[in-house]
C-alpha cells in the first residue's frame, strides 16, 4: 500500500505570508495527488487535485505542485479563513490513502 | 449535494446501517465513497463502489466488517457496519468522485457515529 507523509505537522504564520506544505509518497504516483481543506466541524473540501490543477471556486492563492513521490501545496498571501488542516491523498490506485494531515495557524 | 444520516449511539457488537442522500447529478454516473475521521484524528478511506454498483473496493482493514452498497432508483449510497467497536467511533462522510477516480471532488457533512455500551 501507498502511504503518504505530510510535513510540517503544523505551523503559525501571518497573514500574508507564503506558506509551503509538503507531501511524499513511498512511492510514484505520477500526479495523482490531491489535496483537501478542513475546517473545525466541517467536511473536507477538495482544493488542488492531480497535483496542480486548482479546484472551482478556490482563490487562485492557493497552487499546487509536483510529480512522482514529492508534491507542495503553496499558499500565498495567507489570509485568516486560511486556518485550517491541509491533507493530501493519492489517487493513483486503491487502496487510496491521506496524509496525516497540516494544521495552519494564523499567528 | 450529499446528506448523510444514520449516525448515532451503537454498542459494541451490533450492526449500524448509514445512509447518504444523493441530488443534483446523475448518480448512477459516479463512484461513490465512504470515508471517516475519528474524534481529533486524520481522514481514512472506508470503501468505495462504482457507478454501476458492480464493483466494489476496500482497504484490508475495512473488508468483511463494512459492506458499502448503492441504490440508483433512490439515489441513495449505503454503509452497513457489523459488529461495531469501539474503534468505529468516527464521523463517517459520503464523497463523490469526479472525472479522475479516487479523488473525492464533493462531501457531504457528515454523520456521528458513538460506539459505546
Amino acid at each position: 500500500d501507498i502511504q503518504m507523509t505530510q510535513s510540517p505537522s503544523s505551523l503559525s504564520a501571518s497573514v500574508g505570508d507564503r506558506v509551503i506544505i509538503t507531501c511524499r509518497a513511498s512511492e510514484s504516483i505520477s500526479r495523482y495527488l490531491n489535496w483537501y481543506q478542513q475546517k473545525p466541524g466541517k467536511a473536507p473540501q477538495l482544493v488542488i487535485y492531480a497535483a496542480s490543477n486548482v479546484q472551482r471556486g478556490v482563490p487562485s492563492r492557493f497552487s499546487g505542485s509536483g510529480s512522482g513521490t514529492s508534491f507542495s501545496l503553496t499558499i500565498t498571501n495567507l489570509l485568516p479563513e486560511d486556518s485550517a488542516t491541509y491533507y493530501c491523498q493519492q489517487s493513483y490506485s486503491p487502496p487510496s490513502s491521506f496524509g496525516q494531515g497540516t494544521k495552519v495557524e494564523i499567528k | 449535494q450529499l446528506l448523510e444520516s444514520g449516525g448515532g449511539l451503537v454498542q459494541p457488537g451490533r450492526s449500524l446501517r448509514l445512509s447518504c442522500a444523493a441530488s443534483g447529478f446523475t448518480f448512477s454516473s459516479f463512484q461513490m465513497n465512504w470515508v471517516r475521521q475519528a474524534p481529533g484524528k486524520g481522514l481514512e478511506w472506508v470503501s468505495s463502489i462504482s457507478g454501476s454498483g458492480d464493483r466494489t473496493y476496500a482497504p484490508d482493514s475495512m473488508k468483511g466488517r463494512f459492506i458499502i452498497s448503492r441504490d440508483s432508483s433512490k439515489n441513495t449510497l449505503y454503509l452497513e457496519i457489523n459488529n461495531v467497536r469501539g474503534e468505529d467511533t468516527a464521523v463517517y462522510y459520503c464523497a463523490k468522485d469526479g472525472a479522475i477516480r479516487w479523488t473525492f471532488y464533493s462531501w457531504g457533512q457528515g454523520t456521528l457515529v458513538t460506539v459505546s455500551s
